[in-house]
């Protein structure tokens, strides 16, 4: 069965420090991936995807995603966190015409 | 501009009430869905449909309902059956294989 799973519930990092949130999938095929980021009472907007094309993908705002097959994963990482990152981030996958999200990550940053 | 709206953007209800949330899409995509957020749960799919005139039950179902009478429209009720009804709802639509585009929300209150 496919999954995601996002290996920390909450992340608290300081402005302009690096932030990395973690996503690891089970398939049984190279799949899709996608990162999103929802801001409070927002929808969730994508951030960006990999579509087995360059494994390491860009996304918006400086975040940037590297998919490794060997290690199942896909996180998610910016070189310096900006006060308007604090937002809840969720993985997903494809799955049979839906999206697979998983739990989600709360990110804070503090000054 | 194409996207997806979701009206209205709060919505308040009685104890017993039917009410229905409104979705529409301009961006000719052929799926559309309809999620329930509520604190530290993620999203949770409640109903889609991949073409006109049909839709299937996500993992949430019971006490909602939906039709698909045209390409840019999916309406959710939630019903009285709805035991718990107080949610973010999100609906997203796709143009199949790739991600889902997600409207602004609706948070609904029972009172």
């Amino acid at each position: 069965a496919q999954s995601v799973t996002q290996l920390d519930s909450h992340v608290s990092v300081s402005e302009g420090t690096p932030v990395l949130l973690r996503c690891n999938y089970s398939s049984s095929y190279s799949p899709s991936l996608f990162w999103y980021v929802q801001h409070p009472n927002k929808g969730l907007q994508l951030l960006l995807k990999y579509t087995s094309a360059a494994t390491l993908v860009k996304g918006i705002n400086g975040f940037e995603a590297e998919f490794k097959k060997s290690e199942t994963s896909f996180h998610l990482t910016k070189p310096s966190a900006h006060m308007s990152d604090a937002a809840e981030y969720f993985c997903a996958l494809p799955r049979g015409g839906k999206l697979q999200f998983g739990a989600g990550t709360q990110v804070v940053v503090t000054p | 501009d194409g996207g997806i709206t979701q009206s209205p953007k709060y919505l308040f209800r009685k104890e017993g009430q039917n009410v229905t949330l409104s979705c529409e899409q301009n961006l000719n995509h052929d799926a559309m869905y309809w999620y329930r957020q509520d604190p530290g749960q993620g999203l949770r799919l409640i109903y889609y449909s991949q073409i006109v005139n049909d839709f299937q039950k996500g993992d949430i179902a019971e006490g909602y309902s939906v039709s698909r009478e045209k390409k840019e429209s999916f309406p959710l009720t939630v019903t009285s059956a709805q035991k718990n009804p107080t949610a973010f709802y999100l609906c997203a639509s796709t143009s199949g294989i790739h991600e889902q585009f997600f409207g602004p929300g609706t948070r609904l209150t029972v009172l």
